[in-house]
Formats: C-alpha cells, structure tokens, sequence
C-alpha cells in the first residue's frame, strides 16, 4: 500500500493559464474523491468517480472544471482559464468498494497558486 | 456548503492534558468520521461511528455519537506534542462525498 500520490504537490501559473492535476490511487480502490481545500476551511466535494465513471459533480465543479478517471486508475484534475479564485489546495481521496462505511484515504494534494 | 461545525475553532493545552473537540451536523447520515491534517499535509482517517452507535474508541481516541442531538465528540486523552494538527469532524451519506467541517485547530504545548 503505497498510498494517495498527487502530482504536482505545487503548481503557480499565471491567471488565464490551463492547469492539470494527477492523481494516483490506492490500486485496490474503485472510488476517487476530488475535494478543494482553501486556507482555513474544511475539504469541500468537488467530484466522485466509482472505477471510470463519474457519478456526482458538485455545482463548485463549474465549465471550467473537468476531471477524467480514463481507466478506472488515475484519475486528472483540469483547470481551464484559472481565475485568482481558483487559488486553494486540491485533494484527492480514495476508499474500497466495500459498502457504505469505508475511511476515505487522502493523498497530500497538490497546492494551486494563481498569480 | 460545509455541514459540520466544529467547536472550539481553537484550542490549545499542555501537553499530558486532555483535549476534547466537538462537532455539529444537519441532516441526517450513515456515519460520522474524524480526520487530523497535519500543516500542509492531506488528511489522515482517525476513526468512523456509524449512526446506530454511539461510543468508539482507538486507542488514545474516543468519540461519541448523538444522532438526536444531531452531535460528536473527539477526546484525545494523555496528549502529545505531535497531537498538534487540525482535527475535521465529515458526515457520509453512502459511498460519496464527505461533508467536512471547518476544524479544530489543536496546540500542544509541551
């Protein structure tokens, strides 16, 4: 069990640019959570993946937003046109298909500078 | 939109004393669970209750559920310096998201 691996861990770009974000999960987990954290506040729910099909998008998630689980294994996190706003950290989280009551394992995320 | 509300937002003690944080939610819920995030790091699953107990414990841990009350408690017993992190209380409803409180920012103070 390796864990949660993000990449980057740091990203800065200029307003205006496109950023993508990796996420690697615990190979024996069917689940991927995306969740955005900003300074001083609790994870919020960005998107959930069960294998390579997204089944919820939160509203936060707008037009500029996509994420992709291709394979059912990694999945991406894009940013197009970033916005100051877009500053936070972003978290991906994994959990076992094994019903309802499963932790959510976190990796270390990656954190996004707007300048 | 966050659920959870914890209390206090702050709390700093010495270390050996017992820290004790508490959480609030709205709606009902599957289980309830506790993540501790070190600074800069991701969260790491402390414990789960679900909603038909009422008291777990893990080893220095313990946490209680009161579904009617619609509250839970973290108390971290014998502290030590490297209690110190951001304590989050998150709700579950089924297999996706969590809803995460704003956290208690716990000090140790040695």
């Amino acid at each position: 069990d390796t864990g949660v691996s993000q990449d980057p861990r740091h990203k800065i770009t200029k307003r205006g640019q496109n950023v993508t974000f990796r996420c690697d999960p615990i190979s024996e987990h069917n689940r991927l959570y995306w969740y955005r954290q900003t300074l001083g506040q609790g994870p919020e729910f960005l998107t959930y993946f069960q294998n390579e099909a997204q089944l919820e998008k939160s509203r936060l998630l707008s037009d500029r937003f996509s994420a992709e689980r291709p394979k059912g294994s990694f999945s991406t996190l894009e940013i197009q046109r970033t916005e100051q706003g877009d500053s936070a950290m972003y978290l991906c989280a994994s959990s076992a298909d094994r019903g309802w009551d499963q932790p959510q394992h976190f990796g270390d995320g990656t954190r996004l500078s707007i300048l | 939109s966050q659920q959870g509300e914890e209390d206090p937002q702050a709390l700093s003690i010495q270390e050996g004393e017992n820290a004790t944080m508490n959480c609030s939610y709205k709606t009902s819920i599957n289980n309830l669970q506790w993540y501790r995030q070190n600074s800069g790091r991701g969260l790491v699953h402390l414990i789960l209750i679900r909603s038909n107990e009422r008291e777990k414990h893990s080893g220095r841990l313990r946490v209680t559920l009161d579904t009617s009350k619609k509250s839970s408690s973290l108390l971290i017993t014998a502290s030590r310096a490297a209690d110190t992190a951001s304590y989050f209380c998150a709700t579950g409803r089924g297999a996706q998201k969590l809803v995460f409180g704003q956290g208690t920012r716990l000090t140790i103070n040695p």
